[in-house]
């Protein structure tokens, strides 16, 4: 199947710094991207889907200036987490469709 | 109510059991449907994915969509340790929609 590729795996952070995690569709173009939040024991909640060459359409209740995302090419799209607190600590998953959608390998954020 | 509903379990099995795993949801424009298998910290594997009603068997998986019951299922024959995971259903009204997912079944099945 189609192979959707995020990096990093796992990245600690200390308070205040920026992330970045990039997705990437392998074998694939991806016009639409989508980033999700994922809590322990919890399904995995949208954040934002990333269209590229144009803004991103954020959910309910997600900052946009806190959670830049940026897709550039029809293959890369980015999260960049800003000014990371601990409570952004969480795994980050991306997304995006061929017929169905394939997911990354998810990035686990630990801030302290 | 939640667009689509999925018992959290957990399941346990033994070994060699099928599995049923279910989602019901709500919305009639639902045309596209998935399963997922997720294994602890790590992304969602695409199981099967399936368009309008119908059956569908890959291997030791087979996955249902009755749309007129608005209800999808998902069997596993001759379950195996390998399979313990949380079994996410997913679905959307477009090809290229974001999805919806259900909260996901924990299954544990036991040597």
């Amino acid at each position: 199947g189609a192979v959707v590729s995020q990096h990093p795996s796992r990245v600690i952070c200390k308070s205040g710094t920026s992330v970045k995690i990039e997705c990437r569709s392998l074998d694939f173009q991806a016009t639409t991207m989508f980033w999700y939040r994922q809590f322990p024991k919890q399904s995995l909640m949208l954040m934002a889907t990333s269209n590229e060459g144009s803004k991103a359409t954020y959910e309910q209740g997600v900052e946009k200036d806190k959670f830049l995302i940026n897709h550039a090419s029809l293959t890369l799209s980015t999260l960049t987490v800003t000014s990371a607190h601990p409570e952004d600590s969480s795994f980050y998953i991306c997304s995006a469709r061929r017929f169905g959608a394939f997911f990354g390998q998810g990035t686990r954020l630990t801030v302290v | 109510q939640k667009e689509v509903e999925q018992d959290p379990g957990p399941l346990s099995v033994p070994e060699g059991a099928i599995v049923s795993l279910n989602c019901t949801y709500s919305n009639s424009a639902f045309q596209y449907f998935m399963w997922y298998r997720q294994y602890s910290r790590k992304g969602p594997e695409l199981l099967m994915y399936t368009y309008s009603s119908g059956n569908k068997e890959d291997g030791r998986f087979t996955a249902q969509v009755d749309k007129s019951s608005k209800y999808i299922s998902l069997f596993i024959r001759d379950s195996q340790p390998s399979d313990s995971a949380t079994y996410l259903c997913a679905m959307s009204g477009n090809a290229g929609n974001m999805l919806t997912f259900g909260g996901g079944t924990r299954l544990m099945v036991k040597p």
